[in-house]
């Protein structure tokens, strides 16, 4: 049963702003919200994690409304280098991991 | 230093053989996971051990036993190897099995069953 729910992909030119949404209906009380980046031939890479309003970090920053029912991943001024996938990972109880689908950035130069 | 590191990288075998592939993380944590990604990039988790005790254990086939010799080491053997059983197993590892912990992960295993 998917938990969470990406665009398939999406596209860029370098130097914009990169918004991707993650819809989590069922969210529970407990959940936290988790973004993770993979390259071709790597493993996930740990981007943000939130449980609610507004986390920043050196890297990107991560935007829960009231219901967090949604999540959106904020890119800033993307480069190359950011053309990845990115997963949404909802974590349901210690007993239950789901990733999204993923979205495939694709950055244009 | 790799964090997480699995062996081997690659997996070529054929349809019916036992195999084994092999993880260790140096992180000192006490959490570790095994998940697999399909050709359509999709991960799923399929175990889970914290102190060397499984505490996810996802519906996949029993030919799958995973086995933790101590908290550093996740071992998955895999029996009668079935051409469905070809994707990237990736191992992953967290400080413990809380919610807001970060999960490391090493550079995945691509299994081909031919």
């Amino acid at each position: 049963l998917a938990k969470t729910t990406q665009p398939i992909s999406m596209d860029s030119y370098e130097g914009q702003e990169v918004n991707i949404t993650c819809s989590h209906n069922n969210i529970a009380t407990n959940d936290y919200i988790t973004w993770y980046q993979q390259f071709p031939s790597q493993g996930p890479r740990f981007i943000i994690q939130g449980y609610k309003t507004k986390v920043t970090n050196e890297v990107a920053s991560l935007f829960i409304p009231a219901d967090r029912k949604s999540s959106t991943l904020s890119l800033p001024r993307v480069s190359l280098s950011d053309t990845a996938v990115y997963y949404c990972l909802l974590r349901t109880g210690a007993n239950n991991l789901f990733f999204g689908t993923g979205t495939r950035l694709t950055v244009i130069p | 230093d790799t964090a997480v590191s699995q062996t081997p990288k690659y997996l070529v075998t054929q349809m019916g053989n036992d195999k084994s592939i092999k993880c260790e993380q140096n992180l000192g944590h006490d959490t570790m996971y095994w998940y697999k990604q399909d050709s359509k990039k999709f991960l799923k988790i399929m175990f889970s051990y914290n102190n060397k005790e499984l505490i996810i254990n996802e519906t996949v086939p029993n030919r799958f036993s995973p086995k933790s010799p101590d908290k550093a080491h996740l071992n998955l053997h895999i029996n009668s190897l079935e051409l469905g059983d070809s994707a990237v197993y990736f191992c992953a590892s967290s400080q413990s099995p809380e919610l807001r912990e970060t999960q490391y992960f090493g550079p995945g295993t691509r299994l081909l069953v031919l």
